[in-house]
């Protein structure tokens, strides 16, 4: 079946330092990938996405690469602030339709001043 | 816009009793999709309903049971709770036909079991 395995947190970093929050997954076929983010207190946030191979999704900084050959979709950001303080989860879903998403665990990250 | 809307925010329940949780998609979404999460968990996927039927759903017993009106809202229904059914319980909205199943999540309703 569909899973995803991301890095295990938590993660602790100081400001503007490059971070990087590793996520793998196993699925049939050519899911669509997600990264969701959860404030304290809050639901999940779409992040970024991608839906093919070598797609690239982006916002606020951060970035990941849909990688097939290595099956990953690892998140990454030059530099990290205080407010990037959240959950972060790795998502899978197939492409076509209204299909259930597939998360990872989750990656807490803090960031001190 | 209204996003996703869900109620209560919060729910005290103890063993063996029952409860409805309610959630209104984002304009303009037709299909909801129910998700607990656990504490320190990822969120695992309950079912998702269209058309007001049942559509997909996950590993969970029948004790788990949804709705979906005219209007598009939705009721998640747990029946004979258990310790263990304590989570959050998100609500997410999407719109059929989408090519790469945009959800748009709610807040939550964090039920404790006692």
């Amino acid at each position: 079946g569909n899973s995803v395995t991301q890095m295990e947190g938590p993660v602790t970093l100081s400001e503007e330092a490059f971070l990087t929050i590793n996520c793998t997954y196993t699925a049939t076929g050519y899911p669509s990938l997600f990264w969701y983010v959860q404030y304290p207190g809050e639901g999940l946030q779409l992040l970024l996405k991608a839906t093919k191979a070598d797609d690239k999704g982006s916002n606020k900084g951060f970035e990941a690469t849909y990688r097939k050959e290595t099956t990953s979709f690892h998140l990454e950001k030059g530099s990290v602030q205080v407010s990037d303080s959240a959950v972060y989860f790795c998502a899978l879903t197939r492409i076509q339709g209204a299909q259930k998403l597939v998360f990872g665990q989750g990656t807490r990250l803090t960031i001190n001043p | 816009d209204a996003g996703v809307t869900q109620s209560p925010t919060h729910l005290i329940k103890t063993r063996g009793q029952q409860v409805t949780l309610r959630c209104s998609p984002k304009s303009g979404h037709d299909t909801v999709s129910w998700y607990q999460q656990a504490l320190g968990q990822g969120p695992q996927f309950i079912f998702q309903y269209y058309e007001e039927e049942e559509r997909q759903r996950g590993n969970f017993p029948d004790r788990f049971s949804g709705h979906q009106f005219p209007n598009y809202s939705s009721e998640l229904n747990v029946n004979a709770l258990l310790l263990g059914d304590s989570a959050l319980y998100l609500c997410a909205s999407s719109l059929v036909g989408q090519l790469y199943n945009e959800q748009f999540f709610g807040p939550g309703t964090r039920l404790t079991v006692l």
